[in-house]
């Protein structure tokens, strides 16, 4: 059964520092896995859709790598912005789609 | 477009009633889902439909069905609600399979059992 891990629950951090979120899943047979980001109260937004032959993606301050053997995939922000605060869940995709629990992310003014 | 809408927002029950979330989305999608997400949890799939008239069951789907007659709606039923199903629930859709696209949630629907 695929398990899908983000560490950590919550983070906090001031403004304009870069920061590193993270997912690791337990299978390695995905076909994709994407990063959503949810804000207090809403649903969840797609930020990045990385298939499972590519290594990473990019938009705007957002890049996500995935190393797949290795079961794990990283969510890079640059210069962090207050506006970027909310819940970053991480989900593969093979059968069905299994996500994290997510990252609670504060940037602070 | 719309997008992925849901009603409705919140829902008050009581152990033994049922009820019908609704979704429906304007983007001609053809997969569709609904998920529950619970505190400190990641979402959890329930039930799923790759096109008009074709459903399929997903991780959690004990008490809850769910129908596909268009191609636009996708209505979750609760049977019998029961405490347990106090949760946020989501529905989501994309263009293909879920294996290769993006996928768009709606707001949510907040279900309180009592």
């Amino acid at each position: 059964k695929q398990e899908v891990t983000q560490i950590p629950a919550a983070l906090s951090v001031p403004e304009g520092e870069n920061l590193v979120l993270n997912c690791s899943f337990t299978d390695s047979a995905i076909y994709n896995l994407q990063w959503f980001r949810q804000d207090p109260g809403k649903g969840l937004t797609s930020l990045l859709l990385i298939q499972s032959s590519q290594r990473e993606q990019t938009s705007g301050r957002l890049n996500a790598s995935l190393d797949k053997s290795s079961g794990r995939s990283t969510l890079y922000i640059a210069a962090s912005q207050p506006g970027d605060s909310a819940t970053y869940l991480c989900a593969v995709s093979r059968n069905d789609m299994r996500f994290g629990a997510g990252t609670r992310l504060t940037v602070k003014p | 477009n719309a997008g992925v809408t849901q009603t409705p927002k919140f829902q008050v029950l009581k152990t033994g009633q049922s009820m019908t979330l609704q979704c429906a989305q304007d983007m001609n999608h053809e997969y569709m889902s609904w998920y529950r997400q619970d505190p400190g949890m990641g979402l959890r799939l329930i039930h799923y439909s790759v096109g008009a008239g074709i459903t399929d069951q997903g991780e959690v789907p004990n008490g809850y069905n769910v129908s596909r007659s268009t191609t636009e709606d996708f209505p979750l039923r609760l049977l019998s609600a029961a405490p347990s199903q106090t949760s946020v629930y989501f529905c989501a859709s994309s263009y293909g399979q879920l294996s290769t696209d993006t996928q768009y949630f709606g707001p949510g629907t907040r279900l309180t059992v009592l």
